[in-house]
């Protein structure tokens, strides 16, 4: 079961707009609709903010976008805020023998 | 409101044996999939392992394969691992997390706050 691969951090300016990658294989990302992102604040749970690629959670800001191209999805965060900053976590289903990997997390400065 | 409450971690010496626990409330229990996620000091998610609604499908990370076992009791809304073979690499903040659907998905929507199990002589 190899993880799967986003960039470690990520920053931007108030106002801007980022995107955190995560690349996968044909296996999960590429073969499955079952791809969510997760937000953690520091000594917190996470939270699901996109599920299914690019579905919203009710209440998740729509300022969060979830996409998919091939074996990589992508999260999007328009109009960066201060309360942006936290970790994020990809997340795939991988099949019933591997079943479920994650990403190594990102973490999100906002400058 | 979805409610997951972990318990049962605690200071263990390596190759010892835990049994964390989750009780559930806020949902209907046995209408989705249940997993456990673990979090090391410090570091990114793992997945540990999950359950379906039945108990019919189970699945587990390959770091617990043959060490863990995880299991439900929906008479109870508990969910439940039994950890044996402990290692020092198994200290984690673990969480319960339940699944949006049925089956195992993947789709975490509601996470517990987590119980902290430390392996250590």
């Amino acid at each position: 079961q190899s993880a799967l691969t986003q960039p470690a951090s990520v920053s931007g300016s108030p106002g801007q707009s980022i995107i955190i990658s995560c690349t996968g294989s044909s296996s999960d990302i590429g073969n499955y609709n079952l791809v969510s992102w997760y937000q953690q604040y520091p000594d917190k749970a996470p939270e699901l903010i996109i599920y299914e690629v690019n579905k919203r959670p009710s209440g998740v800001s729509d300022r969060f976008s979830g996409s998919r191209s091939g074996n990589t999805a992508s999260l999007t965060i328009s109009w960066l805020q201060a309360e942006d900053e936290a970790d994020y976590y990809c997340c795939a289903y991988a099949g019933s023998s591997t079943s479920v990997l994650f990403g190594g997390g990102t973490k999100v400065t906002v400058l | 409101e979805v409610q997951l409450v972990e318990s049962g971690g605690g200071l263990v010496q390596p190759g010892r044996s835990l049994r964390l626990s989750c009780v559930a409330s806020g949902f209907t229990f046995d209408d989705y999939a249940m997993h456990w996620v673990r979090q090391a000091p410090g570091k990114g998610l793992e997945w540990v392992s999950g359950i379906n609604w039945s108990s019919g499908t189970i699945a587990y990370g390959d770091s617990v394969k043959g060490r863990f076992t995880i299991s439900r009791d929906n008479a109870k809304n508990s969910l439940y691992l039994e950890m044996t073979r402990l290692r020092t690499d198994d200290t984690a903040l673990y969480y319960c997390a339940k699944d949006r659907r049925i089956a195992v998905s993947g789709l975490f929507d509601s996470w517990g706050q987590g119980t902290l199990v430390t392996v250590s002589s």
